[in-house]
């Protein structure tokens, strides 16, 4: 197993520009996650999908969007890039979610080696 | 005030050395914790979860306080492997998100 993968590594854009980073995951995990990780700030939550279908908004939000194109693939996409959205990136995934059984699942999640996007 | 606070440190120690970490929650009605490690330029990975009645493993131990909301971490026999930032981690129990907390994270170096 893979474990979850993003693409790409880097990136280097510029003000204005747009791109989506891609996460997949390979453990039929049912809830994905993207994190923002600044220097100080530890983890913030962006956007996460509790199960296939469903999104929604975490603690910053804005500037993005997301795409839970299917149970394996959550993807995050920057319409117009700004110089303060340089920072790394992490997608994570859990067996936890909306549709996940009862008490057993466990909490752990699982993190991508992440994107290092600098917006110039 | 954050959901979960941690001193950042850094905490400079020589190898051997034993180093606890502390970190306080806001939320009472957290259900899991966690200690999570980041090494530089790395993705987070789980190191152990946290027990009410206290856990280890090998030279980790890991300490819960509710009534005092704060969770802890001891590194005894510190080994230069083990410098890294340590992330503390709740589960806040709103929903079945699987959402959780993270701590900004306490630098550790480990010096020979």
């Amino acid at each position: 197993n893979a474990g979850v993968t993003q693409t790409p590594k880097f990136q280097v854009l510029k003000t204005g520009q747009s791109m989506t980073l891609q996460c997949a995951q390979d453990m039929n995990h049912n809830s994905m996650y993207w994190y923002r990780q600044d220097p100080g700030m530890g983890l913030r939550l962006i956007y996460y999908s509790a199960s296939e279908g469903t999104t929604d908004k975490g603690e910053v939000p804005n500037g993005y969007n997301v795409s839970r194109l299917n149970k394996r693939e959550f993807s995050l996409r920057l319409e117009s890039a700004a110089p303060s959205q340089t920072s790394v990136y992490f997608c994570a995934s859990t067996m936890r979610g909306l549709l996940a059984r009862g008490g057993s699942s466990s909490y752990e999640q699982y993190f991508g080696p992440g994107t290092r996007l600098t917006v110039t | 005030r954050k959901e979960v606070e941690q001193d950042p440190g850094p905490f400079n120690v020589p190898e051997g050395a034993t180093v606890a970490f502390n970190c306080t929650y806001s939320n009472s009605a957290s259900q899991s914790f966690f200690w999570y490690r980041q090494d530089c330029r790395k993705e987070p990975k789980l190191l152990m979860s946290v027990y009410s009645s206290g856990n280890e493993d090998g030279r980790f131990t890991a300490q819960l306080n509710r009534a005092s909301q704060y969770i802890s971490l001891l590194i005894r026999d510190s080994k230069l492997s083990d410098s890294a930032t340590y992330l503390c981690v709740v589960n806040p129990g709103s929903s079945n998100t699987g959402k959780l907390i993270f701590g900004q994270g306490t630098t550790l170096q480990v010096k020979p």
